[in-house]
């Protein structure tokens, strides 16, 4: 069974205190992992994939990195618009189908 | 570019009440579909998946059922609505590529009293 778990569950941030969350996964074989943001009463939305040990994505003030074990998302300089819950998914292997998701952490970034 | 739907947006219902909540896609074919609940503090359970019309996978055994009429449609549906079955229920789309992104519609916010 694949098993995602996101730390911190909520994160209080001031504007422009940097921070990271984390989302560690026992996969047997990882295909992709995936990080999503939630904004409250809407769907996820799809930030970034990512596919091996090693690689990193941005986008404007986030940064995604993996290992063999987790991934981390830095928030550089938060505004208080990077508000939200954030969550990870992985995807094995053996099965093309289906994405396993974490609980989430919820960001909020106070002015 | 491609777009989700999902409706209605926020549903009550009794229980043993029956349930269809709707998902249509455009722009892209032969979308892979998945509904996802999700529960406060919970990450999202996966209930459906369908890589086309008419084939349905079930993830969690329940008093749940998904169709797929056509390409682009998946229906969520209950005979009896069981207390348990209140939460955000949401309809997500990815293209046939095994490593590609899933995209997720709005979410019906479901309670059943």
């Amino acid at each position: 069974e694949d098993q995602v778990t996101q730390s911190p569950e909520a994160l209080r941030l001031q504007e422009g205190e940097s921070s990271s969350l984390n989302c560690s996964y026992t996969v047997s074989g990882l295909r992709g992992l995936f990080w999503y943001r939630q904004d409250p009463g809407k769907g996820p939305e799809f930030l970034f994939t990512l596919y091996s040990a090693g690689e990193e994505k941005e986008k404007e003030r986030l940064k995604a990195t993996l290992t063999k074990k987790e991934s981390f998302l830095h928030i550089t300089a938060p505004k208080p618009e990077d508000s939200a819950t954030y969550l990870c998914a992985v995807q094995a292997r053996r099965n093309d189908y289906k994405l396993s998701f974490g609980a989430g952490t919820t960001v909020t970034v106070r002015a | 570019s491609q777009t989700i739907h999902q409706w209605p947006a926020t549903l009550v219902q009794p229980v043993g009440s029956p349930l269809s909540l709707e998902c249509t896609v455009e722009g892209t074919s032969n979308p892979n579909l998945y509904w996802y609940r999700q529960a406060a503090g919970r990450g999202l359970q996966l209930l459906f998946y369908s890589v086309g019309i008419g084939q349905i996978s079930s993830e969690v055994p329940q008093n749940l059922s998904a169709s797929r009429p056509q390409d682009r449609q998946f229906i969520l549906s209950s005979k009896k609505l069981l207390l348990s079955d209140s939460g955000f229920y949401l309809c997500a789309w990815r293209t046939d590529s095994y490593n590609s992104p899933l995209h997720f519609g709005n979410g019906t916010r479901l309670t059943v009293t």
